[in-house]
């Protein structure tokens, strides 16, 4: 049972690059989401998905983008990282309305 | 938009004790879910208990149980017989229908032997 699984742990950038964080879930779940962690605010949601080629804006979308061509897969792309990104990025899916989120293991973002 | 409060960014207890953490939120919604996280510090993100608000029942697993207070918005979290196992970060959420879930900013359980 894989769960979510998240790619890499540990990632350091520099400003101005960009990269993808991955995320994959073998459970067949209709919903995924991006959340990042920061000290002191809980978790915010970035981008979330309900099934395949649809995805809508969280609460802290902006330099982030995704996409979701199938239902197992939901990458993350930071387009242009700055050091305000620096954070622990969690993925998150679920299988429909109600039920908890399984969480990846999470991403550790410096921007340098 | 919905919130959630927990109001207690850190707490202790002693081991083999109860201890309740409090979490607060802010809906117009009738229907939703509620959920305690706990986040040790491998900082995985657990699913401790889930609490339909349609159901009056108290969620129970295991040593954790919920007190659920749909007119007052509240949920609190009770850790009954604490274990050293049990110091983490706890996190309150909140989901209504096919959304994203609203974290609390958490607390801070700590354990003392």
């Amino acid at each position: 049972n894989a769960g979510v699984t998240q790619t890499p742990k540990f990632q350091v950038l520099k400003t101005g690059q960009s990269m993808t964080l991955q995320c994959a879930q073998d459970m067949n779940h209709e919903y995924m989401s991006w959340y990042r962690q920061d000290p002191g605010m809980g978790l915010r949601l970035i981008h979330y998905s309900v099934g395949a080629g649809i995805t809508d804006q969280g609460e802290v979308p902006n330099g982030y983008n995704v996409s979701r061509s199938t239902t197992e897969d939901f990458p993350l792309r930071l387009l242009s990282a700055a050091p305000s990104q620096t954070s622990v990025y969690f993925c998150a899916s679920r299988r429909g309305q109600g039920g908890g989120y399984t969480f990846g293991s999470g991403t550790r973002l410096t921007v340098v | 938009a919905q919130t959630v409060t927990q109001s207690q960014p850190e707490m202790s207890v002693q081991e083999a004790e109860t201890v309740t953490l409090s979490c607060t939120y802010d809906t117009s919604e009738s229907d939703y879910y509620l959920f305690w996280y706990k986040q040790p510090p491998s900082r995985q993100m657990i699913l401790v208990i889930r609490q339909e608000a349609y159901k009056q029942q108290n969620a129970t697993e295991n040593r954790f149980s919920v007190n659920f207070q749909k007119a007052a918005k509240s949920f609190s979290l009770k850790i009954s017989d604490s274990q050293l196992g049990d110091a983490a970060m706890y996190f309150c959420a909140f989901s209504q229908g096919a959304q994203k879930l609203v974290f609390g900013q958490g607390t801070r359980l700590t354990i003392n032997p």
